[in-house]
Order: structure tokens, then sequence, then C-alpha cells
């Protein structure tokens, strides 16, 4: 199927571990991104790809590690994740300067 | 820091009116997008409007554009139940390598 999936889309885990939630595009864009979306905040950027094996920060990266291996494929890691990296994270990916195709998204909670 | 600056932050109308939701942003742009969210799901592209446009017509949605104050206006005309939604301007800055800037979005309810 044509399109952008995310997997898992719910994800508990512990403090402390390392979690991996993972984005899947279809189309071959070059650019792909992951927001993180949490109440009174919107979207924040957290990193982006311009192509593959090219990555750079967004806004809040702090805490997250991003690879590009591949052109479809932009996972990011959560090292050891905290209680504040509770949230909805999107990823997103788009060609050049036109619009944006989103994920369903991944509600991770961390306890 | 977010570019984009949606307001009002809550719309509350009846089915029928018109919804006009404001963004202001801070730096030059290539464009401006306009995103939906619906509970719980992904955002969705709704219409892209370039820094040389100051108006673009999408079935009942008109957007405009004013570079000059550095706003647009997304309108939604004779609005109906099923456009309850979150709505998102997001800014393409010259300069930001295609990354697209949210703001905190609206919250648009349309009471049936």
């Amino acid at each position: 199927d044509a399109g952008i999936t995310q997997s898992p889309r719910y994800k508990i885990t512990e403090t402390g571990r390392q979690v991996t939630l993972m984005c899947h595009q279809t189309w071959s864009h070059s650019y792909m991104f992951w927001y993180r979306q949490d109440l009174g905040h919107g979207l924040r950027l957290i990193y982006y790809s311009a192509a593959a094996d090219i990555t750079d920060k967004g806004e809040v990266p702090d805490g997250y590690v991003v690879s590009r291996s591949k052109t479809e494929n932009f996972p990011l890691t959560l090292e050891s994740a905290t209680r504040s990296q509770t949230s909805v994270y999107f990823c997103a990916s788009r060609e050049g300067n036109t619009e944006a195709f989103f994920g369903q998204g991944t509600r991770l909670t961390v306890v | 820091s977010q570019q984009g600056e949606e307001d009002p932050q809550a719309l509350s109308i009846q089915e029928g009116e018109n919804a006009t939701m404001n963004c202001s942003y801070k730096t030059s742009i290539n464009n401006l997008q306009w995103y939906r969210q619906n509970s719980g799901r992904g955002l969705v592209h709704l219409i892209l409007i370039r820094s040389n446009e100051r108006e673009k017509h999408s079935g009942r949605l008109r957007v405009t554009l004013d570079t000059s104050k550095k706003s647009s206006s997304l309108l939604i005309t004779a609005s109906r139940a099923a456009d309850t939604a979150s709505y998102f301007c997001a800014t393409d800055a010259i300069g930001a390598n295609s990354k697209l800037t949210f703001g905190k979005g609206i919250t648009l309810s349309v009471r049936p």
C-alpha cells in the first residue's frame, strides 16, 4: 500500500529503556521528519532528514537518535526513555517545498 | 521556537456559519500550508499558498496570505459538523532546508 506508516501505534515502556519508533514511506520522498505533539505545544520538530545518510536536529532533539540508511525508512530511537518523552510522535515525508504526508502517529507512554 | 501562531486557540460555531482562523509568522517564507487533524489521527494537508500568491481557493476553503504583515487566514465557508477538528498552519521558511514549522493549532467545534 502506498503511503507512510508508523509502528507501533501504541507503546508503553519503562523509564531508562531504549525504544525505537519505526517510519516507512513508499513514495521515495527525499525529506522525512519526526515531530512530537504535546498539549499546549502543538507539533515540535525533533529531527529531520534531507536524504539517505543526511540527518539534522530540529527544535527538541535531546534524548533522541535517528538514522536513515535507506530512503524509505527513518527510525527514531529514544536511547534511555524518560517520562518527559511521553507524547504522540508523528513521522512525515515530503518532496521539496510541497505538501507533507503524515503517518497515523505513535502514542508513547513512559512509566 | 515555533514560527506560526494561530488565532484564536479555540473556535465554536453553528453548522452553516463561516469559520475564520488566522496565522501569524516571523520569517520570510517559501510557502504557508494549512493542515487538519481529526482527534487521534495524523495531520492531513488542506491547502498550500506560495509566497507570491495572495489568495487561493479549494472547495469550501479560502486561504489568504499577506507577506507584508506575515499573516495568513483560513476561511471555511458553510461549515459542517464534520469540519470539527484541529487546524494547524505550517510555514516553509526560506533557507530552512524544507523543514515545516507548525503552530500550536486551533480547535474548531461545529455544533449541529
